[in-house]
C-alpha cells in the first residue's frame, strides 16, 4: 500500500524568505506526482505535476523536483510571500487508474 | 472551460437523513474520481469512473455510498442513512487519462 509523507507538518517563514517543502512516498511504481495548494475551506488547486520520467517541473516561483527511485519530491517556494500561505499537498498517481494517494500536507504561512 | 464544479458547496443534514452531491467535471476529461477529506488529513480515494463505468471503489466507500456516472458526464454521489462519521469535505477531481488531475471546491458536509 502506498503512503506518502509530508516534512514538515508546519512551517512559518518570513516573507522573501525561499523554502522548501518534503514529500517522501514508499512505493516506486508510480506514474506522476503532482503538487496542489489548498485554502482553509476551499479545494484543491493544482501547482504542478511531474511524470515518472522526468525529474523536475517549474512555474514561475515553483520548482518541484522528482527522485523516483529514492520516493522523494520536494516543491521549492522562491521568495515567498503572504499570499502564499496555504497547505501544500503531495499526491502520488499510480495503479491502472491513476488514482492518487495524498500526504497529510504542510500548513505554510508567511509572515509580512 | 470553467473547471470542474460542484454542487452545493455545503450540506448540514440530520443523521439518518440520505444526501446526494453532484460533479461536473471538465468535458473532455473521461475519468472522474471522489475523494474524501477530513480535518487535518489528506484527501482519501474514495471511487473512480473511466466514462460512464465505475471501474474501482475503495474499501472505504461503505454500502451506505453510491455513485453513479450517467453517459460519462456529470456524477452524483449518494450517501443513505448518514452518520456523523459522514461528516467531512468531498471532492471531486477529473482528469485525461494520466494527466494533470484538476479539482472542485468540493461539498462540506456536516451530520448534526
Amino acid at each position: 500500500k502506498q503512503e506518502v509523507t509530508q516534512i514538515p507538518a508546519a512551517l512559518s517563514v518570513p516573507e522573501g524568505e525561499n523554502l522548501v517543502l518534503n514529500c517522501s512516498f514508499t512505493d516506486s511504481a508510480i506514474y506522476n506526482l503532482q503538487w496542489f495548494r489548498q485554502d482553509p475551506g476551499k479545494g484543491l488547486t493544482s501547482l504542478l505535476l511531474i511524470q515518472s520520467s522526468q525529474r523536475e517541473q517549474t512555474s514561475g516561483r515553483l520548482n518541484a523536483s522528482l527522485d523516483k527511485s529514492s520516493g522523494r519530491s520536494t516543491l521549492y517556494i522562491a521568495a515567498s510571500q503572504p499570499g502564499d500561505s496555504a497547505t501544500y499537498l503531495c499526491a502520488v498517481g499510480g495503479g491502472s487508474n491513476y488514482k492518487l494517494t495524498f500526504g497529510k500536507g504542510t500548513l505554510l504561512t508567511v509572515n509580512p | 472551460d470553467t473547471g470542474v464544479s460542484q454542487n452545493p458547496r455545503h450540506k448540514i443534514t440530520k443523521r439518518g437523513q440520505n444526501v446526494t452531491f453532484r460533479c461536473d467535471p471538465i468535458s473532455e476529461h473521461n475519468r472522474l474520481y471522489w475523494y474524501r477529506q477530513t480535518l487535518g488529513q489528506g484527501p482519501e480515494f474514495l471511487t473512480y469512473f473511466q466514462n460512464e463505468a465505475q471501474l474501482e471503489k475503495s474499501r472505504l466507500l461503505s454500502d451506505r455510498f453510491s455513485a453513479e456516472r450517467p453517459k460519462g458526464s456529470f456524477s452524483t454521489l449518494e450517501i443513505q442513512r448518514t452518520e456523523q462519521g459522514d461528516s467531512a469535505m468531498y471532492l471531486c477531481a477529473s482528469s485525461l487519462g494520466a494527466l494533470e488531475a484538476f479539482f472542485g471546491q468540493g461539498t462540506r458536509l456536516t451530520v448534526v
